[in-house]
């Protein structure tokens, strides 16, 4: 699997957009990005994917370069409640490579 | 709630006893996963599940380590003589077929300490 590269730690003050920065410069063609955060005591949360198109949902934005080397999730209206660890993932799309590889991902910190 | 859920959340032993876990995934997944992970760590890959089908497990997964998915729906972790080092939260996550890339969903896990 691909390794990733994330910053270890950010804050982003509240109602502010937070901007979560992922190196994957290793990746490959049949290769998504997947982002997933991890609040204290509780198990990681999905938050969104994508391929080689940026993504947006419910919670996040998920823009990735043209080259694939790097993406941003973006949560554009952070609250308190966005405070986690945020972990980017990179993981094949074919039967047999299904684990995760997590990183120790970005903790980030809403302040008010 | 139809979420994965874990039982127990919380499991204190001593060391040397056997514990076992239990996973319920979201009711329509094949695909079922466990990961342990250790206090400031991301979480580590175990074993999964294609229906009753155990595909991969890895080498973290030692031989007092067994998992299991008799009919295809929940599963259980069982570790014997448990040690020091065991004292983790064990995560079970699910998903739908591959191929229709559907992501891993995740319990909120089972927290081991070993006195």
């Amino acid at each position: 699997d691909a390794k990733t590269t994330q910053p270890t730690s950010m804050d982003c003050a509240e109602g502010r957009a937070a901007n979560l920065p992922c190196n994957h410069s290793t990746i490959s063609g049949n290769e998504y990005v997947y982002w997933y955060r991890q609040i204290h005591s509780q198990g990681p949360q999905y938050i969104i994917h994508g391929l080689k198109n940026n993504e947006t949902n419910e919670m996040a934005s998920l823009i990735i370069t043209e080259d694939r080397k790097s993406s941003t999730l973006i949560l554009p209206h952070a609250t308190l409640r966005d405070t986690a660890v945020y972990y980017c993932i990179v993981r094949p799309y074919n039967f047999g490579n299904e684990k995760l590889t997590f990183g120790t991902g970005t903790r980030l910190t809403i302040i008010p | 709630d139809t979420g994965v859920s874990q039982d127990p959340r919380h499991k204190i032993t001593k060391r040397g006893q056997n514990v076992t876990f239990r996973c319920d995934p979201i009711s329509e997944h094949n695909r079922l996963y466990w990961y342990r992970q250790t206090l400031g760590q991301g979480p580590e890959f175990l074993t999964y599940f294609q229906n009753e089908a155990q595909l991969e497990k890895s080498r973290l997964l030692s031989d007092r380590f067994s998992a299991e998915r008799p009919k295809g729906s929940f599963s259980t972790l069982e570790i014997q003589r448990t040690e020091q080092g065991d004292s983790a939260m064990y995560l079970c996550a699910s998903s739908g077929d591959v191929y229709s890339n559907q992501p891993q969903h995740f319990g909120d896990g089972t927290r081991l300490s070993i006195l």
